[in-house]
């Protein structure tokens, strides 16, 4: 059974550039979370996907970030013009349960550190 | 209010020693705390979860303690080894909203041999 998987484990980029970070969810899970990780820090919540829909996007730091999940199952984060403050592990993380159910457990990925020259 | 507050930001223990990590919270309305295990380049491992209608949960090594009055809950491993090694994040959920988790900020623990 394969987990959560990431890609690119790595990307360096220069301020300013575009990136893309992929996720592949468990297969079948309906949920679908993105968290930025600082170092030294505790994950911290970036957006929230239920299938297709994005239904919270709170954590998103600025307009520079942008996620999507057009058929229920892969995700991309997108980071517009890059600056060093982006640099920090994308953590993707995938649920089978749907907001409002009473388990919440989610499964991680091994994430992309993403380094802003 | 929407902050999981948690101690000791580093641990060193002896082996078979008894690591204690806290974690406090102010939002009564969270229902759901996990433990997470996170290796260096890995990303976070479930361990163990409880919810605030149980005051212990024992699963293996792990133990979570919970005080729904002083709004705290800890985690507990008994007989630790050196593959214990990590670190560690507590969490906090609500489950009628989107669920998503306010980590603690982690703890190093090191088990020396």
């Amino acid at each position: 059974g394969a987990g959560v998987s990431q890609s690119p484990r790595y990307k360096v980029a220069k301020r300013g550039q575009d990136v893309a970070l992929r996720c592949d969810p468990i297969s079948g899970h309906v949920s679908l979370f993105w968290y930025q990780q600082a170092l030294g820090q505790g994950p911290e919540f970036l957006t929230y996907f239920q299938n297709e829909a994005q239904l919270d996007k709170s954590g998103l730091p600025s307009d520079r970030f942008f996620a999507e999940r057009p058929e229920g199952s892969v995700s991309t984060l997108k980071i517009q013009r890059t600056q060093k403050e982006d640099s920090a592990v994308y953590l993707c993380a995938s649920s089978p349960y749907s907001s409002g159910s009473s388990y919440n457990e989610q499964f991680f990925g091994p994430g992309t550190r993403l380094t802003v020259l | 209010q929407q902050q999981v507050k948690q101690s000791p930001q580093s641990l060193i223990v002896q082996k078979g020693g008894i690591p204690i990590i806290n974690c406090a919270y102010e939002n009564t309305a969270f229902d759901y705390f996990p433990w997470y295990q996170q290796f260096p380049g890995k990303g976070p491992a479930l361990l163990i979860a409880i919810r605030p209608d149980v005051s212990e949960k024992k699963e293996g090594r792990f133990t979570i303690s919970f005080n729904k009055s002083a709004k705290q809950f800890s985690l507990h491993i008994m007989d630790s080894q050196p593959g214990d090694s990590a670190t560690y994040f507590c969490a906090a959920s609500v489950s009628s909203g989107t669920y998503k988790y306010i980590f603690g900020t982690g703890t190093r623990l090191k088990v020396l041999a």
